[in-house]
């Protein structure tokens, strides 16, 4: 099955400076990635996603690039908040249906 | 309008107990899954519904674990016997598509479920 694997498992930054998350994954078929946000004690919330014929999508200030001859893609947060600060997971599929997560980032900002 | 829905939000259980955490999906909403989140992991996938057909149940750890979707809306996950390894969070995502689709899976809030 698929396997995702995701660094760093903790991040700290200052305020105003970016986040870079990587994940890589064993599947050559996986077609699907998306990346969540989980604050505590709430449910994960879809922040983006990419599709294996993009290599690159922006949205405000967070972007995901995807590189599929090496099988990794990466979350790029810039100007962080301290909103920001949260658990994030990547995860793959490769069946069109069930996700494989990563062990998730927990990103702190610090004002 | 109104998200993934899901109940209770805890659960306390004697081991050996039996227990049913429900899931409302978003209305219209064809697929839904379950899956395991143990503390400072990420989701883990349990079992997949397109409609009231359970059409993949391969990530169910035993044969304690049963999931439904009879009428093709609410779904219902049962542990019996609960040991204390079934404690995490259990969460259920729908989405609008079936497969082979892929659609943005919206996530519930939960049910962390302790076993004692």
């Amino acid at each position: 099955g698929e396997n995702v694997e995701q660094h760093p498992s903790t991040l700290s930054v200052q305020e105003g400076d970016s986040a870079v998350i990587k994940c890589t994954y064993s599947d050559s078929a996986s077609n699907y990635f998306p990346w969540y946000k989980q604050e505590l004690g709430k449910r994960p919330q879809l922040i983006i996603d990419i599709r294996s014929n993009v290599g690159e999508k922006k949205d405000q200030r967070i972007a995901v690039t995807l590189n599929k001859t090496a099988k990794h893609f990466s979350l790029h947060i810039t100007e962080t908040q301290p909103e920001d600060s949260a658990v994030y997971f990547c995860a793959a599929s490769s069946n069109d249906y069930k996700l494989s997560f990563g062990a998730g980032t927990t990103v702190t900002v610090r004002a | 309008g109104a998200g993934v829905s899901q109940s209770p939000r805890y659960k306390v259980a004697k081991r050996g107990q039996d227990v049913a955490l429900r899931c409302d999906p978003i209305s219209g909403h064809v697929s839904l899954f379950w899956y395991q989140q143990a503390l400072g992991q990420g989701p883990e996938f349990l079992t997949y519904f397109q409609n009231e057909a359970q059409l993949d149940k391969s990530g169910l750890p035993s044969d304690r674990f049963f999931a439904e979707r009879p009428e093709g809306s609410v779904s219902t996950l049962k542990i019996q016997r609960t040991q204390q390894e079934d404690s995490a969070v259990y969460l259920c995502a729908s989405s609008l598509v079936p497969h082979p689709s892929t659609d943005t899976q919206y996530f519930g809030p939960g049910t962390r479920l302790t076993v004692l």
